[in-house]
């Protein structure tokens, strides 16, 4: 199973609406990522979990909560968000291809939300 | 990580090669040349890696020149399903489930013409 699964596919917000995004891979990968992708412009990282501890935050706006309940799973929990946080929202995990230790990810499908 | 330059769109006949290319003229001897795409509203999707010798797996061929400052991604036989954003990404290996992020550029957009 070389999947990340993401859910919900598309969420609808209003900006004082909490909501969550989540993030699951059952291939063992130690490291899970967050990135935001704007219309037209290439994927940016916000978070980075490795052992199911925050090791990278990207300077995110604290309206943007994630969490790692797991080594499989992986939360964004969304509060007060603004318009301008509209996007898709990526999830991957990390697998090491060879003992040099080069690597890949393996992305979900995205998360596209709406903010209003 | 190394920064790269790559066009930002190219056409392609349905059936021809896709010659993609990237310059990395500031890539450091123990940084790898990563391709990854990106169909339409998916996410990402690894294609190739390689370090200084010519790379090819099922989906494509990776050419690097012998002074590791730019490289080629070959696609042989470019399909409508083609139809990509792809990155060219440089930077270094790393061991264990450590933090290495990608940092992606603006890629190349390839359109597959019928």
């Amino acid at each position: 199973d070389t999947e990340v699964t993401q859910t919900p596919k598309h969420l609808v917000m209003g900006m004082t609406n909490k909501k969550s995004l989540k993030c699951e891979q059952h291939m063992g990968h130690r490291a899970m990522y967050w990135y935001k992708q704007k219309a037209k412009k290439p994927p940016e990282l916000m978070f980075v979990y490795s052992y199911e501890k925050l090791s990278i935050n990207e300077s995110v706006p604290s309206r943007f909560s994630p969490e790692c309940p797991n080594s499989s799973l992986l939360n964004l929990h969304l509060h007060a968000l603004q318009p301008e946080d509209s996007a898709l929202y990526l999830c991957a995990s990390r697998y090491q291809l060879t003992s040099a230790g080069t690597d890949t990810q393996y992305f979900g499908p995205g998360t596209r939300l709406t903010v209003l | 990580d190394a920064k790269t330059t790559q066009p930002p769109s190219m056409d392609c006949a349905e059936g021809r090669a896709a010659n993609l290319p990237c310059n990395h003229s500031t890539i450091s001897g123990n940084e790898y040349v990563y391709w990854y795409r990106q169909i339409h509203s998916q996410g990402p999707q690894y294609i190739i890696h390689g370090l200084k010798n010519n790379e090819t797996n099922e989906m494509a061929s990776l050419i690097i020149t012998e002074d590791r400052k730019s490289s080629t991604l070959i696609l042989p036989h470019a399909t409508l399903r083609d139809t990509a954003v792809y990155y060219c990404i440089v930077r270094v290996a790393g061991s264990g489930a450590g933090s290495y992020q990608l940092t992606f550029g603006k890629g190349t957009k390839l359109s597959v013409i019928p």
